[in-house]
């Protein structure tokens, strides 16, 4: 079955840094990766994701990329806030009926201002 | 509108006890699916429901653990014989279909004394 890695586990950041979370998966015949910020206290919420069929995708400060010939994916959040503190994880699937999303272990970031 | 709705959001319980979790997802959402959220780790996937299909129990960590999903609503996880080791944040999620965004509830947290 599909295994993600995801790293770094946590990452401090300066407000107005970038951030980068990567991501690698195992089964190749994965093709919906998404990902979700999960605050303290609540379940996790998508925050932007991605199909096979394109390379990256761009929502604000927010965009992921994806490299199917390595099998790996990254989020990249620009500008970060305090508000962007939280767990990020990532998670791949292969989108169809039947399939369950696999998740990542999570990436939790800090934003000091 | 109403988002997915988790009960108890806390349970404590002596160990040896079952246990019932509950989880109402958003209506008209045809997949579910349970995840464990252990201290520091990621979410692990443990069982999904999509419509009518028999559902993917892969996950499932020991025959202590089941689920079932009435009337293509509601669904319980029920924990058997509980040891200390199944403490942690159970996690339910709900989709209108493959490939689209999990909407999770809050969680319930499980500690096994």
């Amino acid at each position: 079955g599909e295994n993600v890695e995801q790293h770094p586990s946590t990452l401090s950041v300066q407000e107005g840094d970038s951030a980068v979370i990567k991501c690698t998966y195992s089964d190749s015949a994965s093709n919906y990766f998404p990902w979700y910020k999960q605050e303290l206290g609540k379940g996790p919420q998508l925050i932007i994701d991605i199909r096979s069929n394109v390379g990256e995708k761009k929502d604000q400060r927010i965009a992921v990329t994806l490299n199917k010939t390595a099998k790996h994916f990254s989020l990249h959040i620009t500008e970060t806030q305090p508000e962007d503190s939280a767990v990020y994880f990532c998670a791949a699937s292969i989108d169809q009926a039947g399939t369950a999303l696999i998740f990542g272990k999570g990436t939790t970031l800090s934003v000091s201002s | 509108g109403a988002g997915v709705s988790q009960s108890p959001s806390n349970k404590v319980t002596e160990k040896g006890k079952d246990v019932e979790l509950r989880c109402d997802p958003i209506s008209g959402h045809t997949a579910l699916y349970w995840y464990r959220q252990s201290l520091g780790q990621g979410l692990e996937f443990l069982i999904y429901f999509q419509g009518n299909s028999a559902p993917d129990k892969s996950g499932l960590p020991s025959d202590r653990f089941s689920a079932e999903r009435t009337g293509g609503s509601v669904s319980t996880l029920t924990i058997q014989r509980t040891q200390q080791e199944d403490s942690a944040v159970y996690l339910c999620a709900s989709s209108s279909r493959q490939g689209s965004p999990l909407h999770f509830g809050n969680g319930t947290r499980l500690t096994v004394t």
